[in-house]
Formats: C-alpha cells, structure tokens, sequence
C-alpha cells in the first residue's frame, strides 16, 4: 500500500517554543490530508483538514491560531504547534488521501512531549 | 451528523479462538463505507478491512470478515483464529461517500482486543 511518512516520531520541547511536524505522501499525490490528535486511551480526534494549495479547515474548537496547517504541496503538509504549553503534549497522527473514495493511509504518529 | 458506537471498551480472546467486536452507527446517507482500523502498541494505523455500503455482500481479508446489517446499521468485526499479533486496538470508521465531509472518517472510541496465549 501507499506510504504516509510522518516526521518526528517523538518530540520533547519546552514550554513556549514553537514545534513542527512533517506529513509526506511519498508514493502519491494527497490532495487532502487530515490532522487527528489522540489522548491516552482514546479515539482519534480530527483537528484539521487541509487541501494542498488552500487554507486548511479546522474542526470546531480547534484553535487555528495554536495548531498551524500547511499543505503546501501534494506530498507535504506540516503542523506547528506554536507556544506549545504542556496541555499540548499528545499523540498527532496525520492521514493523507488521494482522492474521496480512495484509501486513507496514516502517517506513524509524533508523540509530542512539552515540558 | 454521523456517529460511530462501539459499545466493547476491552475485549480478550484466546490464541486460535475467534472474536467479534461490535460497531454500531447511525447516519442519515444511503452512499457510505465503512472501516475496521487496527492500531497496535507501535500506534501505526492500519486499515483492516472495507464495506461499501451498496454491497450486501460482506468484506472478508483473510482471517477477518465483517457482518454488515444495513438496516440495523451494524457492522462487526469477526477476527478469526486469533494471533498474537492481532492484539491492539481497534477502531471502526465511517465516511460518506460524497459530499461536504466525503473525505473525511468518523472513528468510534475503539475497542482494546488482547489475545492470550
């Protein structure tokens, strides 16, 4: 099956600083990609969408302003957590589709650590 | 809107033994698919299986297949001959098949399945 790379895998930062996370199709063209976060134990909460070449939409309390989506090509789109607070420590999983009835394959998560 | 149940937080099953784990939904849409996920400690995602919602005939991969009750709007997952490797999380997930949202999945809660040797 198709490949979705997500990059890093695990992260530690500091309270404050900023912190971005990589999501690559890297045997086809995503024209969609999606941002989930999961807390311990529980589902995947979809934050974002976003469509290469456009703003992405958020989910409704998803603070856009916090979670930056860019989608800037067909085979990238990066989340930046910006003045990351320990409240923000979570697993982020990426997804990327090629189109609507095609598969959604998933990056292999970054677990975000603030301290 | 739609939403996706799974009513089995946790679920055990003996190695070689069969499990199904239950998924229930509710949606308004006559064109949609459906999904089982499995995610293992390593927390990769992994599509288990598909339901195309106009086919009546039930997906099966392998040792998984799935119950599919359009009108009960049920869709369970059978795992037979468990393995070791099948211990995980599982999650089932619906997409509309057109549409405002057609991209997107709505995950239930999931289901932990452990397989005891």
């Amino acid at each position: 099956g198709a490949v979705v790379s997500q990059h890093p895998s695990r992260v530690i930062c500091k309270s404050g600083t900023s912190v971005k996370i990589e999501c690559r199709s890297l045997d086809f063209q995503a024209t969609t990609m999606f941002w989930y976060r999961q807390f311990p134990k529980q589902s995947l909460m979809l934050m974002a969408t976003s469509n290469e070449g456009s703003k992405a939409t958020y989910e409704q309390g998803v603070e856009k302003d916090k979670f930056l989506i860019n989608h800037a090509s067909l085979t990238l789109s990066t989340l930046t957590v910006t003045s990351a607070h320990p409240e923000d420590s979570s697993f982020y999983i990426c997804s990327a589709r090629g189109g609507p009835n095609t598969e959604a394959f998933f990056g292999q998560g970054t677990r975000l650590t603030v301290v | 809107a739609q939403t996706v149940t799974q009513s089995q937080p946790e679920m055990s099953v003996q190695e070689a033994e069969t499990v199904t784990l239950s998924c229930t939904y509710d949606t308004s849409e006559s064109n949609y698919y459906l999904f089982w996920y499995k995610q293992p400690p390593s927390r990769q995602m992994i599509l288990v299986i598909r339901q195309e919602a106009y086919k009546q005939q039930n997906a099966t991969e392998n040792r998984f297949s799935v119950n599919f009750q359009k009108a009960a709007k049920s869709f369970s997952l059978k795992i037979s001959d468990s393995q070791l490797g099948d211990t995980a999380m599982y999650f089932c997930a619906f997409k509309r098949g057109s549409g405002a949202g057609s991209y997107q999945l709505t995950f239930g809660k999931g289901t932990k399945l452990s397989v005891i040797p």
